[in-house]
């Protein structure tokens, strides 16, 4: 299975900070990395989708790069409702897809 | 807009099979992959397997020998199975929509695993 580590695992940041999240895979997966944003007790929203394709309706301060093993989802601008865990998860190849394990980002 | 809703017995008791339905409304079933992801009380998500519509699957190889995923299009509804449950199943169930990343979620169930 391709393993996904994502750093860091928390962070605290205020509104109106830049924040990046990294994801690395464990070997090559092209593009084939997506975003999600996951609130207590809600399911995960999908971000981005191809590494770097803004799912519709997602706010454009929402961004990611990356190819190969080294990816970031970057927020240009944190506000209120950005707060939440972040995650990872790779579709290269043949499945089984994985996540990483998260970032929660939090108020400072 | 399609909408996905789990629905299943809350409780299971160890060693016995879990047994959830999802059922998708304003959509139709058909031409899409259908998808079961679970996550564990404060941890993260695990892909457990999927379904298209014709009935051909994919599972976790980690749970491939517990785990059945079925369809059926007449009732626009899917269905996972994970027999020889044990406390480390208990987690929050989600069904959703396509095979390589998923933009529509139901909103989960809490399965907890307790005699």
């Amino acid at each position: 299975d391709i393993q996904m580590t994502q750093s860091p695992s928390s962070l605290s940041a205020s509104v109106g900070d830049r924040v990046t999240i990294t994801c690395r895979a464990s070997q090559s997966i092209n593009n084939y990395l997506n975003w999600y944003q996951q609130k207590p007790g809600k399911a995960p929203k999908l971000l981005m989708f191809a590494a770097s394709s803004l799912q519709g309706g997602v706010p454009s301060r929402f961004s990611g790069s990356g190819s190969g093993t080294d990816f970031t989802l970057t927020i240009s601008s944190l506000q209120p409702e950005d707060f939440a865990t972040y995650y990872c998860q790779q579709s290269y190849s043949t499945p089984p897809w994985t996540f990483g394990q998260g970032t929660k980002v939090e108020i400072k | 807009q399609v909408q996905l809703q789990e629905s299943g017995p809350g409780l299971v008791k160890p060693s016995e099979t879990l047994s959830l339905t999802c059922t998708v409304s304003g959509g139709s079933i058909k031409n899409f992959y259908w998808t079961w992801i679970r996550q564990p009380p404060g941890k993260g998500l695990e892909w457990i397997g999927h379904i298209y519509y014709s009935g051909s699957t994919d599972y976790n190889p980690s749970l491939k020998s517990r785990v059945t995923i079925s369809i059926d299009t007449s009732k626009n509804q899917f269905s996972l199975n994970l027999n020889s449950v044990t406390a480390a199943d208990t987690a929050v169930y989600y069904c959703a929509r396509d095979r390589w990343y998923w933009g529509h979620w139901g909103q989960g169930i809490l399965v907890t695993v307790s005699s």
